[in-house]
C-alpha cells in the first residue's frame, strides 16, 4: 500500500532536548512538507522540500531543522531553541502535476 | 500576501438541513483543495478543484470554484451526524512556483441529531 508514515505517534520531550520526527512516503512524490497544528487552530507550514537535497523555510521555521537526503524521507528535528513545541505535527507529500497534498497520521509532541 | 478566509468558523446544524461553507482567497490561483479533519486525526483529502467553474461531488458534499470571484464553496446537503468534523480549504501558491498551500482557518461543523 502506498502512503505516508510518521513515527512515533506520541513523543515526549524534556526541556532542553532535541527530538526527531520521522516522515516516510512511498508515493514517489517529489515534494514534502511539515506542518504544525496547535489545539483548535489551523495548520502552519514549518519547512518544505520540492526536491532531494533542497528545502525552504516555511512560516514558522525557527527552532526546527530538516534534511532531505532521500526522496522518500523528510525528518524534522525539534531543537531546544523551540520554546513551545507542544503541538500536533503533520507531514505531507505531493506530486507537482496537481499538487494535491496527502497527509501522514501525525505525531503528537508533548514537552514535559 | 495570500490570505485564505473561511466562514463560518463554527457551524452547528440539524440533521437533514443544507448549508454552505465559504472559502475566499486574496490572490489569483486556479487550484483549490478541500480537506476534512476529525478530532485528533490527520487531514483527509476531499476535493481537488483545478480550474474556474470546477464542480466536484461526493455523497452529501459538493465543492465548486469560481476563480474570478476568488471563491470556493462547500455545500452540504441533508446533513448527517457523520459529517461532523473540521473542514479546511487550501489554496495553491503554485502560480509563484512554490507549491506551498495557504490553509484557511477551518470551519468546525457539528451536526446535531
Amino acid at each position: 500500500d502506498g502512503g505516508i508514515t510518521q513515527s512515533p505517534k506520541y513523543l515526549f520531550r524534556k526541556e532542553g532536548q532535541n527530538v526527531t520526527l520521522s516522515c516516510e512516503q512511498n508515493l514517489n512524490h517529489d515534494a514534502m512538507y511539515w506542518y504544525r497544528q496547535d489545539p483548535g487552530q489551523g495548520l502552519r507550514l514549518i519547512y518544505y522540500s520540492q526536491i532531494v537535497n533542497d528545502f525552504q523555510k516555511g512560516d514558522i521555521a525557527e527552532g526546527y531543522s530538516v534534511s532531505r537526503e532521500k526522496k522518500e524521507s523528510f525528518p524534522l528535528t525539534v531543537t531546544s531553541a523551540q520554546k513551545n513545541p507542544t503541538a500536533f505535527y503533520l507531514c505531507a507529500s505531493s506530486t507537482r502535476m496537481y499538487n494535491e497534498q496527502f497527509f501522514g497520521p501525525g505525531t503528537r509532541l508533548t514537552v514535559l | 500576501e495570500l490570505k485564505v478566509e473561511q466562514n463560518p468558523l463554527f457551524l452547528s446544524m440539524q440533521e437533514g438541513k443544507n448549508y454552505t461553507i465559504y472559502c475566499n482567497y486574496s490572490t489569483t490561483s486556479d487550484r483549490l483543495y478541500w480537506y476534512r479533519q476529525d478530532p485528533g486525526k490527520s487531514l483527509e483529502s476531499l476535493f481537488v478543484l483545478l480550474s474556474n467553474g470546477a464542480v466536484k461531488q461526493e455523497g452529501r458534499l459538493m465543492a465548486s470554484l469560481d476563480t474570478k470571484a476568488r471563491l470556493s464553496t462547500l455545500h452540504i446537503t441533508a446533513a448527517v451526524h457523520d459529517l461532523s468534523a473540521t473542514y479546511f480549504c487550501a489554496v495553491d501558491g503554485g502560480a509563484s512556483g512554490t507549491y506551498k498551500y495557504i490553509f484557511g482557518t477551518g470551519t468546525r461543523l457539528k451536526v446535531l441529531a
